[in-house]
């Protein structure tokens, strides 16, 4: 596609429930980055992937946080039992190139 | 461990005067910085870059300029324009080839008329 796209663009969840968020790159692109940010704060990275390589997960904030990505394709980053720290706004990017990042529009998640 | 630093949350500039935007690290090991711009419910844009063998770059109004001994970045731009005002965050990268950008908390712009 023309973009990277994220969906849902918005999701409301009870504290406790399991949430799947999705991250479509940009074609051909072979890196792919997953950040947050929570209010007030900056963007706070969580995980990479790269081509085939392991990803590198040592942004992910606990064992209920995980995400996959098939090839060069589609990322879900699944998050279990949510809690209320985990609202914030999940923006996922992409990369063809050293450093050149094109970012989604992001997924707001609110856990209530 | 906060390792790129923004220290004031919010700057606002009257159209036409000069916006400069600073930006604090700790690791001696980045070697690449960015700037990015972000509007509401948009995500993060590529703004500018600067690689830590220069101390300037510069792109129309936006120039960024790099004190590796003061291990400090700053953003300038002139003249500011009300479609100036957005939420600008500084990233920086290690000598690694990783690509993993780490930043700042962002400083929202506002640009009067």
């Amino acid at each position: 596609g023309a973009g990277v796209s994220q969906s849902p663009s918005n999701k409301v969840t009870e504290k406790g429930k399991d949430v799947e968020l999705r991250c479509d790159p940009i074609s051909g692109h072979t890196a792919l980055y997953w950040y947050r940010q929570r209010l007030g704060q900056g963007l706070e990275f969580l995980i990479y992937f790269q081509g085939n390589s392991a990803p590198d997960k040592s942004g992910l904030p606990s064992d209920r946080f995980s995400a996959e990505r098939t090839g060069e394709s589609v990322s879900t980053l699944t998050i279990q039992r949510t809690q209320q720290e985990d609202s914030a706004v999940y923006l996922c990017a992409s990369s063809g190139a050293f450093f050149g990042y094109t970012f989604g529009s992001g997924t707001r998640l609110t856990v209530v | 461990d906060q390792q790129v630093k923004q220290n004031s949350p919010s700057l606002s500039v009257q159209e036409g005067r000069i916006s400069i935007l600073n930006c604090d690290y700790t690791n001696s090991m980045f070697d690449y910085f960015l700037w990015y711009k972000k509007y509401p419910a948009e995500g993060p844009t590529f703004l500018i870059s600067i690689s830590s063998i220069k101390d300037k770059n510069e792109d129309g109004r936006f120039t960024v300029f790099l004190n590796k001994s003061a291990k400090h970045l700053s953003l300038h731009i002139v003249p500011s324009q009300p479609g100036d005002s957005a939420v600008y965050f500084c990233a920086a990268s290690g000598s690694s080839n990783t690509g993993k950008l780490i930043f700042g908390q962002g400083t929202t712009l506002q640009v009067k008329p």
